[in-house]
């Protein structure tokens, strides 16, 4: 199986600030690596699928880079409704899926 | 509008059966595969199982294998996983998701979540 793993597993900020997640696979996974926000008692919402293109409605202040084992999850200036959890996934070895641990965004 | 809805958690007896279902609408349900994902109480996210559009393939993570079931019913725009050998360690919310046709198939759209106790 492919792990992931993410950095840092929670941090705080502010409203403005520019927050950068990091996600690393085991393997090479190409550019299928996705992610998505979850807030408190909801489902996950995609937010970049591979890698780097933005889902259809999400905001442009968040953006996604990365390719083969190491990804990141770029938010230019954190909102109020951007608090929330982050987790990677990869799609390489769909449909056997798996997701890092989650970033936990919390207010500073 | 996609909408994925799910239902028939609830509470179990270590060694019981529950059957959650997973209602589609807003989309060709017929087209595309689904999951059943999971997350156990302040923890992250688990893949449990894989169904193709046809039925053609299934896949399930090992920790499910042998106890689980997923099917669907492309008439009735609905998934299903059937849970046998209950253990505590089962216990989470379970959602359905689709997967996208984009890059990578990512799950694009979510249910709301049914959760399921395993307790005596």
């Amino acid at each position: 199986d492919i792990q992931m793993t993410q950095s840092p597993s929670s941090l705080s900020a502010s409203v403005g600030d520019r927050v950068t997640i990091t996600c690393r696979a085991s393997q090479s996974i190409s550019s299928y690596l996705n992610w998505y926000q979850q807030k408190p008692g909801k489902a996950p919402k995609l937010l970049i699928y591979a890698a780097s293109s933005l889902q259809s409605g999400v905001p442009s202040r968040f953006s996604g880079s990365g390719s083969g084992t190491d990804f990141t999850l770029t938010i230019s200036s954190l909102q109020p409704e951007d608090f929330a959890t982050y987790y990677c996934q990869q799609s390489y070895s769909t449909p056997r899926i798996t997701f890092g641990p989650g970033t936990k965004v919390d207010i500073k | 509008e996609v909408q994925l809805v799910e239902s028939g958690g609830g509470l179990v007896k270590p060694g019981g059966s529950l059957r959650l279902s997973c209602a589609a609408s807003g989309f060709t349900f017929s087209s595309y595969s689904m999951n059943w994902v999971r997350q156990a109480p302040g923890k992250g996210l688990e893949w449990v199982s894989s169904i193709s559009s046809s039925s053609s393939y299934i896949y399930y993570a090992d920790s499910v294998k042998g106890r689980f079931t997923i099917s669907r019913d492309n008439a009735k725009n609905s998934l299903y996983l059937q849970m046998n050998s209950l253990r505590a360690e089962d216990t989470a919310v379970y959602y359905c998701a689709r997967d996208g046709i984009l890059t990578g198939y990512p799950l694009d759209y979510w249910g709301q979540g049914t959760l399921v106790t395993v307790s005596s």
